[in-house]
Formats: structure tokens, sequence, C-alpha cells
């Protein structure tokens, strides 16, 4: 079973507009939320994280929005710009050890 | 890419062969990990270690076996290949506490 489900699997934007990528999550022990980003070829990076105890986190460009009660999180990307179009990944953990992910959104920006 | 070397980078293997890829980290993290990466299922956790010879099994560890002899090396050992481990391999590193997850590049496994 998936633990954290991720939607959409695939996203197309145009160069400026706010793509959002989407997660639900079942365990309530989950404390700590990141998103990652992934180009071709490489392994993820970590890209912003997010505690329960926060509603909303911002680094630059990115913005994670998280509702506890309804155990959702998901990822904004402000003004995004065609080196934006990667894959995202959104996961979930206790204390940081044996993250679980999502299924993964390609995102691709055009220009 | 936070100090972790993945090798092979690529492997082509026969089904029933065994396969063992290496993950050598130069951060001197107590944590790591490896996961699989298939299209549709995102990053699974196959198996992870907290400290030399300290291992666990993760979600999808059937197949599989590991082992940490020294901090800076994490070995993934198949012992006989099937075509459904084809994929991509990914090992990563943790710190102490909350540390982040760090992930290296990858290694592309195809079984034939």
């Amino acid at each position: 079973q998936q633990q954290v489900k991720q939607s959409p699997q695939s996203l197309i934007v145009q160069k400026g507009g706010i793509p959002i990528i989407n997660c639900a999550y079942e365990n309530t022990a989950f404390d700590y939320f990141p998103w990652y980003q992934q180009f071709p070829g490489k392994g993820p990076a970590l890209l912003i994280a997010i505690r329960p105890d926060v509603s909303e986190k911002k680094e630059g460009r990115f913005t994670i929005s998280f509702n506890k009660s309804a155990k959702q999180f998901s990822l904004h990307i402000m003004d995004s710009q065609p080196g934006d179009s990667a894959t995202y990944f959104c996961a979930a953990s206790e204390n940081g050890n044996k993250l679980v992910f999502g299924a993964g959104t390609i995102l691709r920006v055009k220009s | 890419d936070a100090g972790i070397t993945q090798s092979p980078r690529h492997k082509v293997t026969e089904t029933g062969t065994p396969v063992t890829l290496r993950c050598h980290q130069t951060e001197n993290h107590r944590y790591m990990y490896w996961y699989r990466q298939d299209p549709g299922h995102g990053l699974r956790l196959i198996h992870y270690s907290y400290g030399v010879k300290d291992t666990d099994k993760g979600e999808v560890s059937d197949g599989y076996s590991v082992s940490r002899s020294k901090t800076e090396d994490f070995l993934l050992t198949l012992e006989s290949a099937t075509s459904s481990q084809t994929s991509v391999y990914f090992c990563a590193i943790r710190g102490q506490g909350n540390s982040p997850l760090h992930f290296g590049n990858g290694t592309r496994l195809t079984v034939t």
C-alpha cells in the first residue's frame, strides 16, 4: 500500500505559471515532510521540508502548504521557469528516518 | 553530491547471476540507505543501516541483502538477479538527529 499518495503524475505549465503538486498521507505519526527535486541522470535533491507545527514554509520561489487535519501537503512553485522542469517527489517520515516517497510528478515548464 | 559515490553507474547482467552494488561516503554519516526507483512507484526503501554491522529491512527487501563492515561503505547484493530487479538503485546517507537525506547519483541495473 502506498503510504504517501502524490498527484498529478505529470504537469505542464507556461513559464511564469504556478504549478501545484499535492500529497496525502495516512500515518499520523509522520512528523517530517520534505520535497525532493530530481533531474535526469541525477539523484533526488532536497528542495524544502516542513514539520507539522507550521502550516506554510517558503524558500525562494518554493512554498509548502501543510494541512494537518486533512493529512495533506502541497508544493507551489512561484514564477516557474524552464529550469524548474524536473521530477518532484514528496515524502514523509517519523523522526527523519526511513523516508516514504510519493510516486513522483514530472513537471515541464514551457518557455 | 554530498560525498556519495555509487559504483558501478551502469550494469547489465543475466538472470540468476549475483550482483553487488557499492555505496561509498566521505561524510562519516551514521545512517545509510538503499532505495530503488521505478516508474509509478517513486523511491522504495530496500534496506538501511544505522551503524557498522547494524542493518534492517525496508519495504521491498525480498531478494536483497546488505552489508556494512565500515562506516563509509554500504553494499547491496542481489544473490540471484531477476528481471523484476531491473531498476535504478540509489544510495542515501543521513547524519544524526534531524539531518536531511542526501542521495547519490544512482546505479542503473538491467537484468536480461
